[in-house]
């Protein structure tokens, strides 16, 4: 079965500060993969996704970028942080037409 | 950006009753429509993943109807039972891979 493996599980950054997080997949090759953000009380939007290595459609003009520079690697990052962008991320993929699998999601607390 | 809306935002159910809830999603470019259960602190687990105009789907006390012709998917839980408390997600999908997510519909079923 599919997993995507997503760390940390809680970040706590200055403003300011670079943010890089990565999530890895194992057991499908060629996956579509997604990152999405939750803020407070909110569902979760869709920030960038991918269909395929270097390929990536952004969704929200805001200070994140994202890169694919492997197959099964999908990396989140920011140059300096803003409160604004605290919030709880979640990588996602699919391996197609067929349900998404998730990581466990990492908790931003930017202060 | 894609309007994927789900309604009610939350609803409280008494134990044993049967309720439902929409998911309202663009009918044009559509390629797939998921319903995920998203618990606290866990990963979101996929219910359905429905593709055909009229399709409907069951998973023991859960059921969801497609219409994608006018935008709409319907999750029904009958018998509602403490442990289904959860928020649902609707995902809309489309043609290139685009995966959507609505705000969530958050269900208290109360003993």
């Amino acid at each position: 079965s599919q997993t995507i493996h997503q760390w940390p599980a809680t970040l706590v950054q200055p403003v300011g500060s670079p943010l890089s997080l990565e999530c890895t997949v194992e057991g499908t090759s060629n996956p579509n993969l997604y990152w999405y953000r939750q803020a407070a009380g909110r569902g979760l939007q869709l920030l960038f996704y991918s269909v395929g290595i270097g390929q990536i459609s952004s969704e929200v003009p805001q200070n994140l970028s994202a890169s694919r520079p492997q197959d099964r690697q999908f990396i989140l990052s920011s140059k300096k942080l803003l409160l604004s962008d605290s919030g709880f991320y979640l990588c996602a993929g699919t391996p197609g037409n067929t349900e998404a699998f998730f990581g466990q999601g990492t908790r931003l607390t930017v202060v | 950006i894609l309007n994927v809306e789900q309604s009610p935002q939350s609803l409280h159910v008494q134990e044993g009753d049967s309720t439902n809830f929409t998911c309202s999603f663009p009918s044009s470019n559509f390629y797939a429509l998921h319903w995920y259960r998203w618990e606290t602190a866990k990963s979101p687990e996929a219910l359905f993943v429905m593709t055909l105009n009229g399709d409907e789907k069951k998973k023991g006390r859960i059921s969801a109807t497609l219409n994608t012709k006018e935008g709409y998917s319907y999750l029904y839980i009958k018998g509602s039972q403490p442990e289904d408390s959860a928020t649902y997600l609707c995902a809309f999908m489309t043609a290139g891979n685009k995966l959507t997510f609505g705000g969530g519909t958050r269900v208290l079923v109360k003993p």
